[in-house]
C-alpha cells in the first residue's frame, strides 16, 4: 500500500495492557502527526514531529507515548489507558508541518480499551 | 489558540441538488483552509483547499468560498451524487505547525 499505512488497523486492551500503534509514510515527507477522532468531536491534534523532532504536544496524558526514530515511522506507545481513550486514532504526513500543507491520513487504527 | 465552528451538523439534500457548508473560525492570523471529505469507515481526505489571497476557488462541482472579514469560509457541492453522502471537515491553519480542525458536517444525499 502506498502513501500512508496504519498497524493494526483494530485493537482491544485491557486498562493494563501495553501495546503499540505504528504509522509509516512513504510518501518523502517530513512531519508526522496523531490525532485523536472520537465520534461528533473535532479532529484532536495529540503530537507533532517535524524532520524527527517533536514540535507539539497537545497536553496529552503521559499514557501516550510518541516516537519518531525517522521521518517516515511514527509510533505510539499505550500503557495503562481508561476506557474514555477508545477512539480511532489517525496518523498523518505532510511535506513540512508548518499548518499550511495538505495533510494525508492513514486509515487509523480502531482502538478499543475495556 | 483557534476554534473552528462548523454549521449544520448534518445536511440532508435530493440528490441533484446543491449542498452548502459554513465554517467559522476565530484567529484572524488563519490564512489556509482546507476541507477534508470523510467516508464512511475511510480516511480523511484533502477535497479543496483555499488560501487568504484567494477568495473563491472551484474544481469541478466543488467550490469553496472564502470572506476574510467575517472569518469564514464554505464548501459548495452543486450536482449533488450519492457518492458525495460523507461527513466533511474543515479546518483553519496559521503557520504554526498545526490545522484546526471543526467537528464535521454529515452530508446525506437522498438518491
Amino acid at each position: 500500500e502506498t502513501g500512508v499505512t496504519q498497524t493494526p488497523r483494530h485493537l482491544v486492551m485491557g486498562m493494563t495492557n501495553k501495546k503499540s500503534l505504528k504509522c509509516e509514510q512513504h510518501l518523502g515527507h517530513n512531519a508526522m502527526y496523531w490525532y485523536k477522532q472520537s465520534a461528533k468531536k473535532p479532529l484532536e491534534l495529540m503530537f507533532v514531529y517535524n524532520f524527527k523532532e517533536q514540535t507539539e504536544n497537545n497536553s496529552v496524558p503521559s499514557r501516550f507515548s510518541p516516537e519518531c526514530p525517522n521521518s517516515s515511522h511514527l509510533f505510539l506507545h499505550l500503557h495503562t489507558l481508561q476506557p474514555e481513550d477508545s477512539a480511532l486514532y489517525l496518523c498523518a504526513s505532510s511535506q513540512k508541518a508548518s499548518g499550511m500543507d495538505e495533510q494525508f491520513f492513514g486509515p487509523g487504527t480502531r482502538l478499543t480499551v475495556l | 489558540g483557534e476554534n473552528v465552528e462548523q454549521h449544520p451538523s448534518t445536511l440532508s439534500v435530493q440528490e441533484g441538488d446543491s449542498a452548502v457548508i459554513k465554517c467559522t473560525y476565530s484567529d484572524s492570523a488563519s490564512n489556509y483552509f482546507p476541507w477534508y471529505k470523510q467516508e464512511l469507515g475511510k480516511r480523511p481526505q484533502l477535497i479543496i483547499d483555499i488560501r487568504s489571497n484567494v477568495g473563491e476557488k472551484k474544481d469541478q462541482r466543488i467550490a469553496v468560498t472564502l470572506n476574510k472579514t467575517a472569518k469564514h469560509f464554505s464548501l459548495h457541492i452543486t450536482e449533488t451524487q450519492p457518492e458525495d453522502s460523507a461527513v466533511y471537515f474543515c479546518a483553519a491553519g496559521d503557520g504554526n505547525n498545526r490545522l484546526a480542525f471543526g467537528k464535521g458536517n454529515q452530508v446525506v444525499v437522498i438518491p
